[in-house]
């Protein structure tokens, strides 16, 4: 079993649409959680750091639920620009190691 | 800012020569510096932590004799690829934490093909 697993993609939505992203890891002691985002042929950017609590960022949404290992990425309101391929991300041990999911790739058309 | 660069973004080598990518912080200072492989459509893979001044730690699987690296400035880590084969072609991207700080700063990626 991989340590972070996402969607498959790819998720193709019109402008507008609100589209979700979930992600699971397998090691409870995990400490830190992110989204990155990748666009073709670049280095990751950081999106956002993910909280227990929740968090948001404009049209971006995080959560986290530790009890069930799974993080979620919410866009609303998508945009064109939006499209990319989105890491979730975990800090499994310390000492700023990170797993990197998958990706998930998301096309936004007009 | 946290700006980070890496040098060359691509290059092209016949099988068997050695390569060698440099990734620099260049308005911060690093005590680490992280080296990663993507191959295409699959995720970013840690090879190896490097820290200044001292050996760095390689990943399960990731042959350290094959792949070099120096850290030796806090700003400055470089990694060697030896005897390269066309296997090695990949996407290496490097990422930098500021002296006290967590979060990693990516380098622009280094794109490697081998001939």
């Amino acid at each position: 079993r991989k340590e972070v697993e996402q969607d498959p993609g790819p998720f193709n939505v019109p402008e507008g649409a609100t589209v979700a992203f979930n992600c699971t890891y397998s090691n409870s002691a995990s400490q830190s959680f992110f989204w990155y985002r990748q666009d073709c042929r670049k280095e990751p950017k950081l999106l956002m750091s993910v909280y227990s609590s929740g968090n948001e960022d404009g049209r971006f949404t995080a959560q986290l639920n530790r009890a069930s290992q799974y993080i979620s990425l919410l866009i609303r309101d998508s945009k064109l620009s939006d499209s990319a391929t989105y890491l979730c991300v975990v800090n499994s041990f310390g000492g700023g190691k990170l797993i990197f999911g998958q990706g998930t790739e998301l096309s936004v058309k007009p | 800012g946290a700006v980070v660069s890496q040098h060359p973004s691509r290059v092209i080598c016949k099988s068997g020569t050695s390569v060698k990518i440099e990734c620099r912080s260049l308005d911060f200072q690093a005590t680490t510096m992280f080296w990663y492989r993507q191959f295409p459509k699959q995720s970013l893979m840690l090879m190896a932590t490097s820290n200044e001044g001292s050996k760095a730690t390689y990943e399960q699987g990731v042959e350290k004799d094959k792949f070099l690296i120096n850290h030796a400035s806090l700003t400055l880590s470089t990694l060697t690829v030896t005897s390269a084969h066309p296997e090695d072609s990949s996407f290496y991207i490097c990422s930098a934490v500021k002296q006290g700080g967590n979060e990693q700063f990516f380098g622009p990626g280094t794109r490697l093909t081998v001939l």
